[in-house]
């Protein structure tokens, strides 16, 4: 019973360089978030999801894109890393429905961008 | 611009006493406010939530105060235990909305 796994737990990227955080969760929840945590800022929203196939922007979406080719899956991306997006990023997925529906939370995704 | 404004940042109790942890909001149509509760090393998890037709919530040690006029709610921790010591997140979203918006967190720290 994993619950919400992300991949890799943690990473060091050159300015520049691009790659993808993985989201994997076997709940089958139709809700899919990227949110950033830095210190003193608390967890900021980068992109969601309601649904296979549909992404939308959250707070501070710029420098990432996002997809979700299958429900269980939620890919955030880096084309090309900035020192500003060192920072712990967590995936979160939700069941449908409104109101009183949790977020489930992975462990993060510690990110260092020199 | 913070939609949510959390204190203390920081908060040091000892074992036993009473945790208190205040939230802040400016949008109205905010319509439901869950805490979150997160350890070193691993993500938040929801600790307890309110709906704003209720004043308080209680959940064995945990309780939310609201106050809808003030736009204010408020998390209590009675007869704090060292392994309440964590970061606690406030946060708010609109019941039929996807978003949540978050605290900037306080880290608690209760000792023996």
């Amino acid at each position: 019973n994993a619950g919400v796994t992300q991949t890799p737990k943690f990473r060091v990227l050159k300015t520049g360089q691009s790659m993808t955080l993985l989201c994997a969760q076997d709940m089958n929840h139709e809700y899919m978030y990227w949110y950033r945590q830095d210190p003193g800022m608390g967890l900021r929203l980068i992109h969601y999801s309601v649904g296979e196939g549909t992404t939308a922007k959250g707070e501070v979406p710029d420098g990432y894109n996002v997809s979700r080719l299958k429900k269980q899956n939620f890919l955030l991306g880096l084309e090309s890393a900035a020192p500003s997006q060192t920072s712990v990023y967590f995936c979160a997925s939700r069941p449908p429905g409104r109101g009183l529906q949790p977020q489930h939370f992975g462990d993060g995704t510690r990110l260092s961008i020199l | 611009q913070q939609q949510v404004k959390q204190s203390p940042q920081s908060l040091i109790v000892q074992k036993g006493g009473i945790s208190i942890i205040n939230c802040a909001y400016e949008n109205t149509a905010f319509d439901y406010f869950p805490w979150y509760q997160q350890f070193p090393g691993k993500g938040p998890a929801l600790l307890i939530a309110i709906r704003p037709d209720v004043s308080e919530k209680k959940e064995g040690r945990f309780t939310i105060s609201f106050n809808k006029s003030a736009k204010q709610f408020s998390l209590h921790i009675m007869d704090s235990q060292p392994g309440d010591s964590a970061t606690y997140f406030c946060a708010a979203s609109i019941w039929s909305g996807n978003q949540f918006y978050f605290g900037t967190g306080t880290s608690l720290t209760v000792i023996p």
